[in-house]
């Protein structure tokens, strides 16, 4: 595609479910990034795969979050046991290599009731 | 730990005047720093970025800004703002040496301009 995809735009759930957030980066983008952004803050890092190995998790908050991309392009986002602080937009960015300009999706905005 | 502080969190200006939004960060080695805007319903976009080189940086739609080492700041500026900047702009900085770095963003500045 022409840019990066993230689905689903909105996500509403209940306290103590378990969502997936999906990530489809721009074709041939080889690094991959996820940023949690709260009401009136900046983006904050969570992950970053480069090819299918998460090259560095340090921004997820806690072990209810978990990220993968198998086959070093789609990454699903996975938060287990959901709290209500968890609710923001979760947003992906990719790169063509590492190092370069990155590329942001529309973001999946999660409500956690 | 790097951080971005942008000190104006809401700015208000009619068209035509001067913007100037601050951005500093803390890291004391060599950076790469970014401007991106976020449009009402948009997405992030890449408005301008510093690698390295000439430390007055144009960017897209008449946007511009200066690097200062001595000062730690990239301060955006636009000559004279229409009403379709009217978005919220975010500083963000990763550390220069190569490779990966981390991306640290500011709280984002949003910019409303009056007609």
């Amino acid at each position: 595609g022409a840019g990066v995809s993230q689905t689903p735009s909105n996500k509403v759930t209940e306290k103590g479910k378990y969502v997936e957030l999906r990530c489809d980066p721009i074709s041939g983008h080889t690094a991959l990034y996820w940023y949690r952004q709260s009401l009136g803050q900046g983006p904050e890092f969570l992950i970053y795969f480069q090819g299918t190995g998460a090259a560095d998790d340090s921004g997820l908050p806690n072990d209810r979050f978990f990220a993968v991309r198998p086959e070093g392009s789609v990454s699903t986002l996975k938060i287990q046991r959901t709290e209500r602080g968890d609710s923001a937009v979760y947003l992906c960015a990719s790169s063509l290599v590492t190092g370069e300009t990155q590329y942001f999706g529309p973001g999946t905005r999660l409500l956690v009731l | 730990a790097q951080s971005v502080s942008q000190h104006n969190h809401h700015v208000i200006l009619s068209e035509a005047a001067s913007l100037e939004l601050g951005c500093n960060y803390s890291y004391g080695g060599t950076v790469n720093l970014f401007w991106y805007v976020q449009y009402p319903g948009q997405h992030l976009q890449l408005l301008l970025k510093y690698f390295s080189g000439d430390p007055l940086v144009k960017g897209i739609k008449g946007f511009e800004a200066e690097f200062i080492k001595s000062k730690f700041s990239f301060n955006l500026r636009k000559p004279s703002v229409q009403w379709s900047d009217t978005a919220e702009y975010f500083c963000a900085v990763t550390r220069g040496s190569g490779g990966y770095q981390k991306v640290t963003f500011g709280i984002g500045t949003k910019l409303q301009v009056i007609p």
